[in-house]
């Protein structure tokens, strides 16, 4: 059982967009930065979204991140197949003293 | 080119322990804090471990707490992840991975990821 809580899937056809939400709690999304990552199978996870909105350098417009509360959402437009992936929203937890992560999204772009 | 490389997965029984090593180029190592994370296969990401930049704060999940030891050498731009009496849900690809906070002692930010190194935990 995950800190935080995502849809265990998503999906859209390519060119459209869709969201995944993250819903946690006051002690981590309420009060810390939340960060998104996408995970496709045997690769290393990769950082797309931090302190909420922010997007590092070399991630496409095409991602976006919006927190109210506690809860999170990360945004994908105009999808492509390579955008199928696991993704993942994680956060600081100031109770549990730990980084707590959602149990992931999977993206099917068909 | 920011980078992590771990090492030291393999097979182990329960009970027995294993030492993971990472080590990271790229980067002024002693700015930044350290993770490992793992994936049982199948399952999602879960956090393991956190470890200041200075070694002096370190943090666990409860799964590991008690068992699972991390360290730094900031020398030798290497974390370390100790773990004893290991289980059969300790079998996982083991992530290294750097935080992305330079100013602040702040958490939750991992901007590099390494490929992962595996732990087998069975008899």
């Amino acid at each position: 059982q995950s800190v935080l809580t995502q849809p265990p899937s998503v999906s859209a056809a390519p060119g459209q967009k869709v969201t995944i939400s993250c819903s946690g709690s006051s002690s981590n999304i309420g009060n810390n930065y939340v960060s998104w990552y996408q995970h496709l199978p045997g690769t290393a996870p990769k950082l797309l979204i931090y302190d909420d909105n922010k997007r590092p350098s070399g991630i496409p417009d095409r991602f976006s991140g919006s927190k109210s509360g506690t809860s999170a959402t990360l945004g994908m437009t105009g999808l492509q197949t390579g955008d199928e992936a696991d993704y993942y929203c994680g956060s600081w937890d100031d109770a549990l003293l730990a980084v707590v992560f959602g149990g992931g999204t999977k993206l099917t772009v068909l | 080119e920011v980078q992590v490389l771990e090492s030291g997965g393999g097979l182990v029984q329960p009970g027995e322990s294993l030492r993971l090593s990472c080590v990271a180029s790229g980067f002024t190592f002693s700015s930044y804090a350290m993770n490992w994370v793992r994936q049982a296969p199948g399952k999602g990401l879960e956090w393991v471990s956190v470890i200041s930049k200075s070694g002096g704060a370190t943090y666990y999940g409860d799964s590991v707490k008690g068992r699972f030891t991390i360290s730094r050498d900031n020398s030798k731009s290497t974390v370390y992840l100790q773990m004893n009496s290991l289980r059969a849900e300790d079998t996982a690809v083991y992530y290294c991975a750097k935080e992305g906070y330079v100013l602040n002692d702040w958490y939750g930010k991992i901007d590099c990821w390494g490929q992962g190194t595996l732990v087998t935990v069975s008899s």
